[in-house]
C-alpha cells in the first residue's frame, strides 16, 4: 500500500458525459502527480500540482482539468467523454515536486466510457 | 525531447530461472533519475528503485539487481531465481530534467510483461 488514495476504483459512464476522479496524497506530501494509461499510449503524464498550484503540463485535453485543494487532495475532471477516454488513470504523490523525487502511485480508477 | 525504450515485449521464464529486463534511455540532460516500478496483475504501479545519473554503482536488493551504465544509457533490471509472484508488467521511467524546482514528470517506456511459470 503507497498510501495514496484513489476513488472511486471504477466507473463506467455513458459518452458526452462528465466524471471527477478524487486523489489523496501520501501524508506529508505536497505534489500530486495524474497519468493516464491506455492499450495505445501506455502511461502518459498529463498534470503535475506543487501545493495547490500547477507546476508542469503533459498531453492533457482541453476536456480535462484538474486541481489540487487546500487540503493537498486533487480532482481530476474530464468532461465531454469520448470512447477513447476509457482508461486507467493514475494519481502519484511526492514530498517535493522535483526531478529527484520518487513518485509514489494510488490504485488507480478504472473509466470506461460506453 | 526525452525517451525510455524497452523493447522486450513479452518474457516468459520457468520458476528459479534468471531474468533480465532490458531498459534504454535517451536524454540530452547530464543529470537525470530513472525509475522502475512494477504493475502486479491488481493493476498498482509499484516503486522498485531509483536511480540518478552520478551513481553507476549496481545495487542489489534481495532477489532484484540493477545495472546501470551510462556509456550504452542503459539501466537494466534483473530478477535471479524468477518466481511466480514476480509476474507482473515493469516499466522503467526517466525523470524530467528540463524542468527546475518543484516541477517534474516521468516518462516511461511501454513495459516488459514477465510471465513466470511452474
Amino acid at each position: 500500500d503507497s498510501g495514496v488514495t484513489q476513488t472511486p476504483k471504477h466507473l463506467i459512464t455513458a459518452t458526452g458525459q462528465r466524471v471527477t476522479l478524487r486523489c489523496s496524497p501520501r501524508s506529508g506530501d505536497l505534489s500530486v502527480y495524474w497519468y493516464q494509461q491506455s492499450l495505445d499510449q501506455g502511461l502518459q503524464f498529463l498534470i503535475q500540482y506543487y501545493n495547490g498550484e500547477e507546476r508542469a503540463k503533459g498531453n492533457i485535453l482541453e476536456r480535462f482539468s484538474a486541481q489540487q485543494f487546500p487540503d493537498l487532495h486533487s480532482e481530476l475532471n474530464l468532461s465531454s467523454l469520448e470512447l477513447g477516454d476509457s482508461a486507467l488513470y493514475f494519481c502519484a504523490s511526492s514530498v517535493g515536486g522535483g526531478r529527484v523525487d520518487t513518485q509514489y502511485f494510488g490504485p488507480g480508477t478504472r473509466l470506461t466510457v460506453l | 525531447a526525452q525517451k525510455v525504450t524497452q523493447a522486450q515485449t513479452e518474457i516468459s521464464v520457468v520458476e528459479k530461472e534468471d531474468v533480465t529486463l532490458d531498459c534504454v534511455y535517451e536524454t540530452r540532460d547530464t543529470t537525470y533519475y530513472l525509475f522502475w516500478y512494477k504493475q502486479p496483475p491488481s493493476g498498482e504501479l509499484v516503486f522498485l528503485i531509483r536511480r540518478n545519473s552520478f551513481d553507476e554503482q549496481n545495487e542489489i536488493s534481495g532477489r532484484y539487481s540493477w545495472n546501470f551504465q551510462k556509456s550504452t544509457s542503459s539501466f537494466n533490471f534483473t530478477i535471479t531465481a524468477s518466481q511466480v509472484v514476480d509476474s507482473a508488467v515493469y516499466f522503467c521511467a526517466l525523470s524530467e530534467a528540463s524542468l527546475a524546482g518543484t516541477a517534474s514528470k516521468l516518462t516511461f517506456g511501454t513495459g516488459t510483461r514477465l510471465q513466470v511459470t511452474l
